[in-house]
């Protein structure tokens, strides 16, 4: 059972905006520790994507944002194409165990 | 550009202990305040931090794998290690490196290396 709770999977049609939330404890998300995004194609390493403060790499398109409120974060996805198809996991920083992931996302585009 | 290669025995026998290599290129391993870290994936699961390192030799590990795990950087060869001992069938993952900028978040990462657990 992972300390960062994600849905098992959700699922949009092309073009749709999608959100995959994470929701943590006042022990990491709840005390104000960054959230951290990764996609995970198929087969392929996990990639940073972006934080809780909308904070993307260069080369990651602005259709992903993130957000952060209370124990809870979000990453949304607009204009949803065939190619987000993928993984996701949320990351933070927690004080008892530091580094805690979620369980991760199927994201299905149907 | 930096990236990271994992680089090890692809099988362990049980009881012993796991070695892998990450090498750095593109960068120094002694840049700025990066740390240096390892994660795993068990198969067709999520992701499990392991622990990771400052080229100071400052280190943290998993609370959960802090009794079996040993991580090291090698500054002159531009890598860093990771030994498990002990290892049994449920330590059979995926193992990644990655860059932790600040001791934050995961970025890049290397392509992963499976290491099967099995007598």
């Amino acid at each position: 059972q992972s300390v960062l709770t994600q849905p098992p999977s959700v699922s949009g049609a092309p073009g749709q905006r999608v959100t995959i939330s994470c929701t943590g404890s006042s022990s990491n998300i709840g005390a104000g520790y960054d959230v951290y995004w990764y996609q995970q194609l198929p087969g392929t390493a996990p990639k940073f994507l972006i934080n809780a403060n909308g904070d993307r790499p260069s080369g990651i398109p602005e259709r992903f944002s993130g957000s952060k409120s209370g124990t809870s974060a979000s990453l949304a996805i607009s204009g949803l194409q065939a190619e987000d198809e993928a993984d996701y996991y949320c990351q933070s920083y927690d004080s008892s165990l530091r580094v805690v992931f979620g369980g991760g996302t199927k994201l299905t585009v149907l | 550009q930096v990236q990271l290669q994992e680089s090890g025995p692809g099988l362990v026998k049980p009881s012993q202990t796991l070695s892998l290599t990450c090498s750095v290129s593109g960068d120094s391993i002694t840049s700025r305040g990066d740390y240096w870290g390892w994660i795993r994936q068990h198969p067709g699961k999520g992701l499990e931090w392991i622990g990771y390192i400052h080229f100071t030799g400052s280190t943290y590990y998993s609370p959960s794998l802090k009794s079996r795990v040993t991580i090291s950087v090698d500054t002159s060869k531009n890598q860093f290690s990771l030994k498990l001992t002990s290892v049994t069938a449920a330590d059979t993952a995926v193992y990644y490196c990655a860059r932790v900028p600040h001791a934050d978040w995961f970025d890049p990462w290397g392509q992963g290396t499976l290491v099967t657990v099995s007598s």
